[in-house]
């Protein structure tokens, strides 16, 4: 079926709101993941979701960013009081297997975002 | 701690002209290693993934091979085109979810 989608595809937001970002994996894929690729840089591991495991949050920059995975499927990255060093793409991907050889990931168009 | 690096950062040819992207990571205790293609405000499209056991892996003009023992990966694109012009990523998988990226290469085939 249809891909990895995220909404909004840009967010332009001020400083001190709170924002919410969405994903919405492949169907079926029971593992998903969140990145940021700020401006000039790689991408950078922000939390995964496996199945209805907690979730591993160990790339989370700070207490401000949270997210949550309903259902096993859709996802919602939430920011709190955004500051101007948050301003990335926001980049959602799932996969079919979560571990092993063979866990390709497949990545949505992403979610830019802009703080003022 | 793993590290990925893609060289070169930056790659200018023109059209039909055969080239090598280059990835290269410190430790060889992967799972598999996968090339993405993200073209300027979209999101990556996969290209190639080569899983631990193989050596390389083939889909139309692209070729990606792995060699765990010295961690390199390289990237080859035949007969480029225009349309091939776009940053060119490699990601290494550490085991489970861990995934770490390369900075990219980003590339521009002149017509």
């Amino acid at each position: 079926g249809a891909g990895v989608s995220q909404s909004p595809s840009n967010k332009v937001t001020e400083k001190g709101k709170d924002v919410e970002l969405r994903c919405d994996p492949i169907s079926g894929h029971t593992a998903l993941y969140w990145y940021r690729q700020s401006l000039g840089q790689g991408l950078e591991f922000l939390i995964y979701f496996q199945g209805n495991s907690a979730p591993d949050k160990s790339g989370l920059p700070s207490d401000r960013f949270s997210a949550e995975r309903t259902g096993g499927s859709v996802s919602t990255l939430t920011i709190q009081r955004t500051q101007q060093e948050d301003s990335a793409v926001y980049l959602c991907a799932s996969s079919l297997v979560p571990a092993g050889d063979y866990n390709e990931q497949f990545f949505g168009p992403g979610t830019r975002l802009t703080v003022l | 701690k793993q590290e990925v690096t893609q060289i070169p950062a930056a790659l200018s040819v023109p059209e039909g002209e055969n080239l090598v992207l280059n990835c290269s990571f410190t430790d060889s205790a992967i799972y598999n290693l996968q090339w993405f293609r993200q073209d300027p405000g979209k999101g990556l499209t996969s290209l190639l993934l080569i899983q631990s056991s193989q050596r390389e892996q083939t889909s139309g003009r692209l070729n990606a091979s792995l060699d765990k023992s010295s961690g390199r990966s390289t990237l080859y694109i035949a007969a480029s085109q225009p349309g091939d012009s776009a940053t060119y990523l490699c990601a290494v998988n550490t085991g489970g979810f861990k995934t770490i990226f390369g900075a990219g290469t980003r590339l521009f085939v002149k017509a």
